[in-house]
This record gives C-alpha cells, structure tokens and sequence, in this order.
C-alpha cells in the first residue's frame, strides 16, 4: 500500500522557468515531509523538509509548500536550472523511518 | 569523513548463494538504517539501529534476511539462499538521532544485487 504517491514520473522544464513537482500522501498522521534529489548512481541527497505544523519552507531557489486539507505537498524551485536534473523524491515520516514516494524525473533544458 | 560508505558497490550472485554488503555510516551518526529500491520504486525501509540496537525491522525483512551493527560503527546486511526477487539497489543511510526528521539522512551511493 503506498502511502506517499507522485503521480508525475517526468516533468521537463526550461532553464529559468519554474519546476514544480507534486507528491500526495494518505496517512494523516504523517509530521514531518522531505525531498531528496538523486543522480545516477549515487544515492539520494536530502534537500528541502516541512513539519506539519507549517505550509511554507523555503531555502534559497526550493521552497515547500504544504496543504494538509488536501494532503499533497509541492516542491517549487525558481529558476530552474540544468544542474537540477535529477530524480526527486518525496518521503513522509511518523517515526523512525521515512515512507517514500517513486519520484519524478526532471528534466531542465537549456 | 567521506560520508557514508557502502561496499560493494555491485554484486551478482547466483541464486540460492549468500551475500553481505557492508555499510560504513558517518562517524558520529548515532543511527544507521537499510532501504532497499527496486526499480521504478522509491526507497523502502528494512530496519535501522540506534548505537547497536535494532530496533526497527520492517515485515519486508523475511528470515532470509540479517543485519547487524556491533559496537555501534560499521553494520552488515547478509541475505542468505537469495533469490531473484531480492535483486534491488541496498542503500545504507545514517543520521545523528533527533535531526533525522528535520534534516534527513546521509546516504550512501548503495549496493547494487543482481541473483541471477
């Protein structure tokens, strides 16, 4: 049973322009939400992360935006750029370990 | 400190072998867990150690299935008559207890099996 779901396997976005890459989850007790990015052949780097009790996390060009009504949160990252090409998952945690989504696949073209 | 370390990086093995791959977590990382990505799937969780407790094991971790950390640094994750269906990417993670929420994990870049 999935729990954290990104319905997007691929999103190709403009150099400059905004990347915005969704995930939904279904376990309303979930508290805490990350994004990690991935290369190939390397193993996930962590980028960005929520608590429940906010809606908005920014760090530089990555900002979190998280609605809980609706239980889906969304990286944006403004502007994109071709480093940014990566796999990007979501994850959601209630404990000790984090439930992860099977990521999307960005493409930034320059 | 290089991060964290997984060795080896690649192991093909006939099916019914055994197998072991070695995680050397950050130093100070007080907690190490195993995730296990199969392709087209996000990572999946197996267990994690606090020091060398395991306290966590995930139902996906059948009795073919071991892993130890003794004395709190390295781990190891064996996985007796393997078969087919173990073939996936073994990614080892570590994590200072407490800021692992807010701050994620450290992975490592994984081990990846192929049971042929």
């Amino acid at each position: 049973d999935q729990q954290v779901k990104q319905n997007s396997p691929s999103l190709s976005v403009q150099e400059g322009r905004i990347s915005i890459l969704n995930c939904d989850y279904t376990n309303s007790m979930f508290d805490y939400f990350l994004w990690y990015k991935k290369y190939p052949a390397e193993g996930p780097t962590f980028l960005i992360s929520i608590s429940s009790i906010k809606d908005k996390n920014e760090d530089g060009r990555f900002t979190v935006f998280l609605n809980k009504s609706a239980k889906h949160l969304s990286l944006h990252i403004v502007p994109s750029q071709p480093g940014d090409s990566a796999v990007y998952f979501c994850a959601a945690s209630t404990g000790n370990q984090f439930y992860f989504g099977t990521g999307t696949s960005l493409t930034v073209i320059p | 400190d290089t991060g964290v370390s997984q060795d080896p990086r690649h192991k093909i093995t006939k099916r019914g072998q055994n197998v072991t791959f070695r995680c050397d977590p950050i130093s100070e990382h007080n907690r190490l867990y195993w995730y296990r990505q199969t392709l087209g799937q996000g990572p999946e969780f197996l267990t994690y150690f606090q020091n060398e407790a395991q306290l966590e094991k995930s139902r996906l971790l059948s009795d073919r299935f071991s892993a130890e950390r003794p004395k709190g640094s390295f781990s190891t994750l064996e996985i007796q008559r393997t078969e087919q269906g173990d073939s996936a990417m073994y990614l080892c993670a570590s994590s200072l207890g407490g800021r692992d929420r807010a701050y994620g994990y450290t992975f490592g870049s994984g081990t990846r099996l192929t049971v042929v």
